[in-house]
């Protein structure tokens, strides 16, 4: 079963407009993260939010959570042929050691 | 620093092959994972460990082993590869469950 789900599942956006994507989950949480994926490669983490946070920023991302509402959005700003990539969120629920995924949002930057 | 290691990249297997997935870090961390990913879906974890000697199953474990001997490496067991395995197997590292997974590359394998 999966804890977080992304929407949308895909998103194409001109080069330089803004990227928003969201994450739902279903169990209280530490925390939720975000990470990259570029097509065929690794995922890599672009930033970690706690549950007693409600904003992060780093760089052009801004991430959002909302606990009452068990859900987090990722801001992209100025968006860059580069960011072209899925990105998925992962949450860890409090009661075991186990990380859970998202589907994923497939994000597109035309130029 | 290396980070994670996966080898090998790609492998075509038989039906009912065994086969072993090798994940190794060098970053000193305690938390290490293998998931498999399958087109168009999120990440689902197979097995994890907390620390050297110390496993346990994921949400998808049957077909697969693990073990843990050294806090570096931490491989995967296919124990008699069927098709429904046909995946790309991400194995990760991490000072714990709370804190930012380090990915490898990934295998992609494919089941015959």
């Amino acid at each position: 079963s999966q804890q977080g789900e992304e929407d949308p599942q895909a998103l194409s956006i001109q080069e330089g407009e803004n990227a928003t994507m969201n994450c739902s989950y279903k169990t209280s949480i530490n925390n939720l993260q975000w990470y990259r994926q570029n097509s065929g490669r690794g995922l890599v983490h672009l930033i970690l939010i706690r549950s007693n946070e409600r904003e992060k920023h780093s760089g052009r991302l801004r991430v959002t959570l909302d606990t009452s509402k068990k859900s987090s959005s990722l801001l992209i700003t100025a968006s860059r042929a580069a960011d072209t990539a899925s990105y998925f969120c992962a949450t860890d629920a409090r009661s075991n050691y186990q990380l859970i995924w998202g589907a994923g949002t497939k994000l597109i930057i035309k130029p | 620093n290396a980070g994670v290691t996966q080898t090998p990249k790609f492998q075509v297997l038989k039906t009912g092959q065994s086969m072993t997935l090798q994940c190794a870090q060098d970053m000193n961390h305690e938390y290490m994972s293998w998931y498999r990913q399958d087109p168009g879906m999120g990440l689902r974890l197979i097995h994890y460990s907390v620390g050297a000697g110390i496993t346990d199953q994921g949400e998808v474990p049957n077909g697969y082993n693990v073990s843990r001997s050294t806090t570096e490496d931490f491989p995967l067991r296919l124990l008699s590869a069927a098709p429904s395995q046909t995946s790309v197997y991400f194995c990760a590292s991490s000072y714990g469950v709370a804190e930012p997974q380090h990915f490898g590359d990934g295998t992609r394998l494919s089941i015959l």
